[in-house]
């Protein structure tokens, strides 16, 4: 099975400051991966994806994640937080034959004023 | 067009009681799998299927059962609910075909047992 690896259960920031949220992977194959983020009591909304092709991938909200081959990585970043950015974001990497995913333990991203 | 639909919201069962968590999708996707959300945990995989007939454990599958008769449906059954299932439950289900796909969610089934 793959392995998803968050580095920092919490992340705080200052609204308009750099956000980086880091993942690291572990894939026997060549990997897809995902960044969801999930709002207080909501579901799961996909913010962006790697699959094949550019590895700079650019996804909602001003967010963007690029993919590193040689460090297994997958990070997450925005150049200016907003409040609205506050919320808990997961890394995922396709598991099981590309039918499921592996998900990290998630990043709570604080924004403060 | 609905997606992944999960029944029902939220749930409150007693201890020992039995239940099935329902999660249907009308997209006609092959991989359908059930998810369990715990504080500090992610999202782990309970159990998946890749197609009708066929199904598979994850991470976490004891206490739970799935079946899979239709390509439509993919239930998850608690056979004598524990505190230990209080979580949310998500379903997903992704196309299998191409290289460039998404999976699509539900929206959660949140259960507490007491």
């Amino acid at each position: 099975a793959q392995s998803v690896t968050q580095l920092g259960s919490h992340v705080s920031v200052s609204e308009g400051a750099l956000v980086l949220l880091r993942c690291n992977y572990s894939s026997s194959v060549p990997p897809y991966l995902f960044w969801y983020v999930q709002y207080p009591n909501q579901g799961l909304q996909l913010l962006l994806k790697y699959t094949t092709g550019a590895t700079l991938v650019k996804g909602i909200n001003g967010f963007e994640a690029e993919f590193k081959k040689s460090e297994t990585s997958f990070h997450l970043t925005k150049p200016s937080a907003h409040m609205s950015d506050a919320a808990e974001y997961f890394c995922a990497v396709s598991d099981q034959g590309y039918s499921t995913l592996t998900f990290g333990k998630g990043t709570m991203l604080l924004v403060s004023p | 067009n609905a997606g992944v639909t999960q029944t029902p919201k939220f749930q409150v069962l007693k201890t020992g009681q039995s239940m099935t968590l329902q999660c249907a999708q009308d997209m006609n996707h092959e991989y359908m799998s059930w998810y369990r959300q715990d504080p500090g945990m992610g999202l782990r995989l309970i159990h998946y299927s890749v197609g009708a007939g066929i199904t598979d454990q994850g991470e976490v599958p004891n206490g739970y059962n799935v079946s899979r008769s239709t390509t439509e449906d993919f239930p998850l059954r608690l056979l004598s609910a524990a505190p230990s299932q209080t979580s949310v439950y998500f379903c997903a289900s992704r196309d299998g075909t191409g290289v460039d796909y998404g999976y699509t969610f539900g929206s959660g089934t949140r259960l507490t047992v007491v």
